[in-house]
């Protein structure tokens, strides 16, 4: 069956730029997470949704970071005001409910000029 | 504050050499510990969970074991194709859903 899925796979924007990044979890999973990984570091949490309930924004950097997913399935990140420390791969994740394993899809590389 | 250590960083191995990767971690309480592997350009991959200490998992050349204060990815007679970024991940029984990766250990199996 169909994995996770997030578009765009590469962004180029310029500092000071605001993204959307996009992310269709597998269907039916109910609980949706983002990522964000630096070079050769691994995953670092941003934010946790259970259906269309923001659970968890602990990890979001800044009040710049925003991320929605509006009726329970895709999900946006949005970064507003883009600086050079954001670039990175942006990840998500989903799962079928709570502590199950969490699929991730391959990603958003971005990189801000 | 959970943490997870992963060692060594870097790993080179000949195929057909066994070997075992290494992962500590500190957590308020366990829920999961998770290993995923990542190949370049993709997401992590899910390999297995453990929930408690004592508790082993295999697939195919891999078999994860878990003991209180760590974790150990053994690869058994690898392949070139097991090449690749070994990620360790805890979950804790707080509440929250999220994982906490380490920085893995890259694996690169020669021919």
């Amino acid at each position: 069956g169909a994995g996770v899925s997030q578009s765009p796979r590469y962004k180029v924007a310029k500092r000071g730029q605001d993204v959307a990044l996009r992310c269709d979890p597998i269907s039916g999973h109910v609980s949706l997470f983002w990522y964000q990984q630096a070079l050769g570091q691994g995953p670092e949490f941003l934010t946790y949704f259970q259906n269309e309930a923001q659970l968890d924004k602990s990890g979001l950097p800044s009040d710049r970071f925003f991320a929605e997913r509006p009726e329970g399935s895709v999900s946006t990140l949005k970064i507003q005001r883009t600086q050079q420390e954001d670039s990175a791969v942006y990840l998500c994740a989903s799962s079928t409910g709570a502590y199950q394993p969490q699929h991730f899809g391959d990603g958003t590389r971005l990189s801000i000029l | 504050e959970d943490q997870v250590t992963q060692s060594p960083e870097a790993l080179r191995l000949q195929e057909g050499e066994s070997s075992s990767l290494n992962c500590s971690y500190t957590v308020s309480g366990l829920r999961g510990l998770f290993w995923y592997r990542q190949d370049p350009g993709k997401g992590p991959e899910f390999l297995f969970t453990l929930y408690s200490a004592g508790e082993e998992k295999e697939k195919e050349r891999l078999k994860a074991t878990l003991t209180k204060k760590e974790s150990f990815l053994h690869i058994t007679a690898p392949k070139p194709e097991d090449s690749a970024t070994y990620l360790c991940a805890v979950q804790a029984n707080t509440g929250f859903q999220k994982l906490v990766f380490g920085t893995g250990t890259r694996l690169l199996v020669s021919p």
